[in-house]
């Protein structure tokens, strides 16, 4: 059973628009997200995360928003460029001793010029 | 600076043949991870070592072994290779358990 959830396969976005990617997760006991981001033949690299006791976290042109409860969070990109084109992760700190991650299938990002 | 170095980048294997994935970081990491990437499944934990000495499994553990030789290198074995495990297999590590992790550049394995 999936805990993490990205809904949307892809996302297809003009340059300079805003690119909105969101996440749904079921476990309560999750206390921390992070987004990640992954060109083709490369691994995933970490973009930005947020803490369960905030409901956003800004950085540059990357903003996560966090409603707990929903059990939802976004990331929003603005304005959005050509080179943002890459799969989103979205994942989230596990609850226990070990506190390992899980992702969501993640979200193809396309801008286009 | 390196980070995480997996090797192999590629590799081609028989049903049934082994071998072993290659994981090195060099930030005095304590928690080391594999994972394996399959389309429309995201990034699923195969196995993990919370800190030198311990390894656990994952969400999908079954047909690989690893070895947390040191603190700085674990390894994934697969014993008997099947087409199922044909797979992007990626290496990370943690600080601690749940902090961000920085991943390797993938393994491209393909079973025949």
């Amino acid at each position: 059973d999936q805990q993490v959830k990205q809904n949307s396969p892809s996302l297809s976005v003009q340059e300079g628009r805003i690119s909105i990617l969101n996440c749904d997760y079921t476990n309560s006991m999750f206390d921390y997200f992070l987004w990640y981001k992954k060109y083709p033949a490369e691994g995933p690299t970490f973009l930005i995360s947020i803490s369960s006791i905030k409901d956003k976290n800004e950085d540059g042109r990357f903003t996560v928003f966090l409603n707990k409860s929903a059990k939802h969070l976004s990331l929003h990109i603005v304005p959005s460029q050509p080179g943002d084109s890459a799969v989103y992760f979205c994942a989230a700190r596990g609850g226990g001793s070990q506190g390992n991650l899980i992702f969501g299938k993640g979200t193809k990002l396309s801008v286009k010029p | 600076n390196a980070g995480v170095t997996q090797t192999p980048k590629f590799q081609v294997l028989k049903t049934g043949q082994s071998m072993t994935l290659q994981c090195a970081q060099d930030m005095n990491h304590n928690s080391m991870y594999w994972y394996r990437q399959d389309p429309g499944m995201g990034l699923r934990l195969i196995y993990y070592s919370a800190s030198e000495g311990t390894t656990d499994k994952g969400e999908v553990p079954n047909g690989y072994n690893v070895s947390r030789l040191n603190k700085r290198e674990f390894s994934l074995r697969l014993e008997s290779a099947a087409p199922s495990q044909t797979s992007v297999y990626f290496c990370a590590s943690t600080h601690g358990p749940g902090t961000e992790a920085f991943f390797g550049q993938g393994t491209r394995l393909t079973v025949v």
